[in-house]
């Protein structure tokens, strides 16, 4: 069975300071990865896909890092509207039908 | 470009009625998924349809159904209504079949079972 885990459930940082979110995963074959960052009240919204182990991504103060247990999620000096809960995915090769797991996500806080 | 709509954004029920949950996808997208978000728990894959046919169900028991228009809109549908449905239900458009990784999700349709 595919699992996700994401650490920590919630962080909070001060604006300026970088940190980065964890995405543990176990997949009999890895598809994609994929990262979401979802606001309160609202769906959530794609920011990245990693393939491969070794595998990097960039979006402003953001960065996606792939290995073959875990993905990263940097964020560089985040600003207050960086506060939202980021998600974690990963598709399976198997089974044809390539349905994600989803973590339970990282709530987090930027305070001014 | 309108994205992905959802109505009714707020939905109460009482245990045991049914529950009708429409989506609709951005323009062009063939495919559209339904997750349940239940509180403190992440998203769990439900139904995926692409060109009117069902494609997958995830772990869900029979009473949670839906079906795609010709125009690719989307109905869920979840019967004899119990508590834990409870749960933000969100729905997802993509292009194509095998665009799972560049899903459009909606705001979601808030599910209260009282």
């Amino acid at each position: 069975e595919d699992q996700v885990t994401q650490s920590p459930e919630a962080l909070r940082l001060q604006e300026g300071e970088s940190s980065s979110l964890n995405c543990s995963y176990t997949v009999s074959g890895l598809r994609g990865l994929f990262w979401y960052r979802q606001d309160p009240g609202k769906g959530p919204e794609f920011l990245f896909t990693l393939y491969s182990a070794g595998e990097e991504k960039e979006k402003e103060r953001l960065k996606a890092t792939l290995t073959k247990k875990e993905s990263f999620l940097h964020i560089t000096a985040p600003k207050p509207e960086d506060s939202a809960t980021y998600l974690c995915a990963v598709q399976p090769t198997s089974g044809g039908s390539y349905i994600p797991t989803f973590g339970r996500g990282t709530s987090l806080i930027v305070h001014p | 470009e309108a994205g992905v709509t959802q109505s009714p954004t707020h939905l109460i029920k009482t245990r045991g009625q049914q529950a009708t949950l429409r989506c609709s996808p951005i323009s062009g997208h063939t495919s559209v998924y339904w997750y349940q978000q239940a509180l403190g728990l992440g998203l769990q894959f439900l139904l995926w349809y692409d060109e009117g046919e069902e494609r997958n169900r995830g772990n869900f028991p029979p009473r949670f159904s839906g079906r795609q228009f010709p125009n690719y809109s989307s109905e869920l549908n979840v019967n004899a209504l119990e508590l834990e449905d409870s749960a933000l239900y969100l729905c997802a458009s993509s292009l194509g079949a095998v665009k799972w990784e560049t899903q459009y999700f909606g705001p979601g349709t808030r599910l209260l079972v009282l």
